[in-house]
């Protein structure tokens, strides 16, 4: 167990509809980044929340965006839903910015038909 | 060419045999992370390095820095070892953001 928790952890959404996945990170972490893990491949990082302001995002479009609450929770929104983006979601929490561990949640499979 | 690159691919070996999983690296690192990853997704961080070498248990984590490259091994290898072995690079600057590389299917057979 590592102290994250992501849900729902299974998904199946309409192509055009709008998505949020949430993650609650372990306790005393400020850290939280979002991977999307398509079938057979490593996971590819989306983007990057530190004490609630974006600190870096990757090769996604606009209408993936994300949200970090006060108590570090987050939360990951796909809008416009392509077939594409079926893939699993991976949210990592740690309790600094650089050289530390990754605690990773158990993922959101999402399957958009 | 990706940035991470692992090898082999999928191994399949015998109970109680020696296992080595390679990596290859391309950018400048600040820590190179290995991972497993089970069916059903979660993944769990076996060893954060970025020099030397580390050992907890059964698995031994080795890096040389000037040739870019890694080695996971795991010594006495057992079914429960069955997994996806994921090596992942932090490229530094001001996030920690994962480079993950494809993983290796590893199975362990009785």
């Amino acid at each position: 167990e590592t102290g994250v928790t992501q849900s729902p952890t299974h998904l199946i959404k309409t192509r055009g509809q709008q998505v949020t996945l949430r993650c609650s990170s372990q306790s005393g972490h400020n850290t939280v980044s979002w991977y999307q893990q398509a079938l057979g491949q490593g996971p590819q990082f989306i983007f990057q929340y530190y004490r609630e302001e974006e600190n870096g995002r990757g090769n996604f479009p606009p209408r993936f965006s994300g949200l970090q609450f006060p108590n570090y929770s987050s939360e990951l929104n796909v809008n416009a839903l392509e077939l594409d983006d079926s893939a699993l979601y991976l949210c990592a929490s740690s309790p600094a910015l650089t050289n530390t561990e990754a605690f990773f949640g158990q993922g959101t499979r999402l399957t958009v038909v | 060419k990706n940035e991470v690159e692992q090898s082999p691919q999928n191994l399949t070996a015998q109970e109680g045999e020696f296992i080595t999983i390679n990596c290859s690296y391309s950018v400048g690192i600040s820590a190179l992370h290995w991972l497993q990853q089970h069916p059903g997704g979660g993944i769990v961080s076996l060893f954060m390095l970025s020099s030397g070498k580390k050992k907890h248990g059964r698995l031994i984590a080795t890096i040389n820095i000037q040739e870019k490259h890694s080695s996971l091994h795991i010594t006495a290898s057992h079914p429960r070892d069955s997994a996806v072995y994921i090596c992942a690079v932090e490229p530094g600057g001001a996030t920690n953001k994962l480079i993950f590389g494809t993983g290796t299917l590893l199975a362990v057979q009785p």
